[in-house]
């Protein structure tokens, strides 16, 4: 089965700088990248997703990346704000299920 | 509010009591699924259902129970044969007629056995 792993586990910033959380996934076939918010005590809400025919996405502040050949994606904040801080989680998902499989969370912490 | 409902936000029990956690949506979703939230284990995949009178198991299905009656409701029932099941539990649903259609989750259920 499909196995992502996220990194880092937690992650400062000052506000206004940059974040990055990086996210690798085993399964080549994998070919939906979603990523996830959850405020602390709230449901995890989506925030941008990317498939596998494009190899990068902008929302505003907000960017993934894909790199199919090395199986790793990235989710990029600029400007960081500190309504940013959040559990940040990635995940993936072969066309053959219906399942996605998540990494373990990145912990942002931007502080004013 | 993404129209799935998860009750109750908190739910408190005694070891050796079964319990259920209720999740209904409003989306017309065909897919259900149940995850299990943990500090720093991301979220783990319980059961999940893609039809009605079908479901199948996930990555930690023992110790729970779940059954798929209605298109709208998918409860969940975590046993005493749950090991450890304080934990947070977020229900969530998407279509699967549509390719990559995203995961909506409720606002979870926070059960705390004693």
């Amino acid at each position: 089965g499909e196995n992502v792993e996220q990194h880092p586990s937690t992650l400062s910033v000052q506000e206004g700088d940059s974040a990055v959380i990086k996210c690798t996934y085993s399964d080549s076939a994998s070919n939906y990248f979603p990523w996830y918010k959850q405020e602390l005590g709230k449901r995890p809400q989506l925030i941008i997703d990317i498939r596998s025919n494009v190899g990068e996405k902008k929302d505003q502040r907000i960017a993934v990346t894909l790199n199919k050949t090395a199986k790793h994606f990235s989710l990029h904040i600029t400007e960081t704000q500190p309504e940013d801080s959040a559990v940040y989680f990635c995940a993936a998902r072969n066309s053959g299920y219906s399942t996605l499989t998540f990494g373990k969370g990145t912990m942002l912490l931007v502080s004013p | 509010d993404g129209g799935i409902t998860q009750s109750p936000k908190y739910l408190f029990r005694k070891e050796g009591q079964n319990v259920t956690l209720s999740c209904e949506q409003n989306l017309n979703h065909d897919a259900m699924y149940w995850y299990r939230q943990d500090p720093g284990q991301g979220l783990r995949l319980i059961y999940y259902s893609q039809i009605v009178n079908d479901f199948q198991k996930g990555d930690i299905a023992e110790g729970y129970s779940v059954s798929r009656e209605k298109k709208e409701s998918f409860p969940l029932t975590v046993t005493s044969a749950q090991k450890n099941p304080t934990a947070f539990y977020l229900c969530a649903s998407t279509w699967t007629e549509i390719t990559n259609s995203p995961l909506h989750f409720g606002n979870g259920t926070r059960l705390t056995v004693t």
